[in-house]
């Protein structure tokens, strides 16, 4: 089993939809879980991090569930610009090292 | 440009030889990862360095592979008798300590193994 698991799409909507991601993880110790944006041919950067009580930035919400070890995604009046690749990412393990443990990322086509 | 720089953005070389990359982070960062990514699949950690010292590899880091921080600055990383399985996007990122999280990536270095 992956440590982190996400769908891998591609998800095609059309702009202004609202789409939401899911991801899993296995490992319960897992203390700090981050949104990541790629785009196609370039790096990956932060999008947002996740909290406990959930977290909103602009048209996007973040949620996290402990204990179905589950993190969720949800983007508002989606745009053309959002079409990206979408990681979810956990820091595995107690002693926060900062080694990422990336999901296989769910592909966003965002349509006219 | 103060972002993660990586050189080269692309190697093709043939089976057996080796290959070196470099990595320069962001400059006040003391954090420094190697991350493998593969077509389809989300960046893979390989190890990561504080300052000089390698705190952590990975078991996807076999023998052929080393990497270095000699002055807690730039970072190379070493592959030797390169096979066809080791082409991938290999990226670099870095951070601050204190936001270890919060890592910034170069934009790769493309390795072809023919």
């Amino acid at each position: 089993r992956k440590e982190v698991e996400q769908d891998p799409g591609p998800f095609n909507v059309p702009e202004g939809a609202t789409v939401a991601f899911n991801c899993t993880y296995s490992n319960s110790a897992s203390q700090s879980f981050f949104w990541y944006r790629q785009d196609c041919r370039k790096e990956p950067k932060l999008l947002m991090s996740v909290y406990s009580s959930g977290n909103e930035d602009g048209r996007f919400t973040a949620q996290l569930n402990r204990a179905s070890q589950y993190i969720s995604l949800l983007i508002r009046d989606s745009k053309l610009s959002d079409s990206a690749t979408y990681l979810c990412v956990v820091n595995i393990g107690s002693s926060n090292t900062g080694k990422l443990i990336f999901g296989q990322g769910t592909t966003l086509q965002v349509k006219p | 440009d103060t972002g993660v720089s990586q050189d080269p953005r692309h190697k093709i070389t043939k089976r057996g030889q080796n290959v070196t990359f470099r990595c320069d982070p962001i400059s006040e960062h003391n954090r420094l990862y190697w991350y493998r990514q593969t077509l389809g699949q989300g960046p893979e950690f390989l190890t990561y360095f504080q300052n000089e010292a390698q705190l952590e590899k990975s078991r996807l880091l076999s023998d052929r592979f080393s990497a270095e921080r000699p002055k807690g600055s730039f970072s190379t990383l070493e592959i030797q008798r390169t096979e066809q399985g080791d082409s991938a996007m290999y990226l670099c990122a870095s951070s601050l300590g204190r936001e270890q999280n919060i890592q910034y990536f170069g934009a790769g270095t493309r390795l072809s193994v023919l």
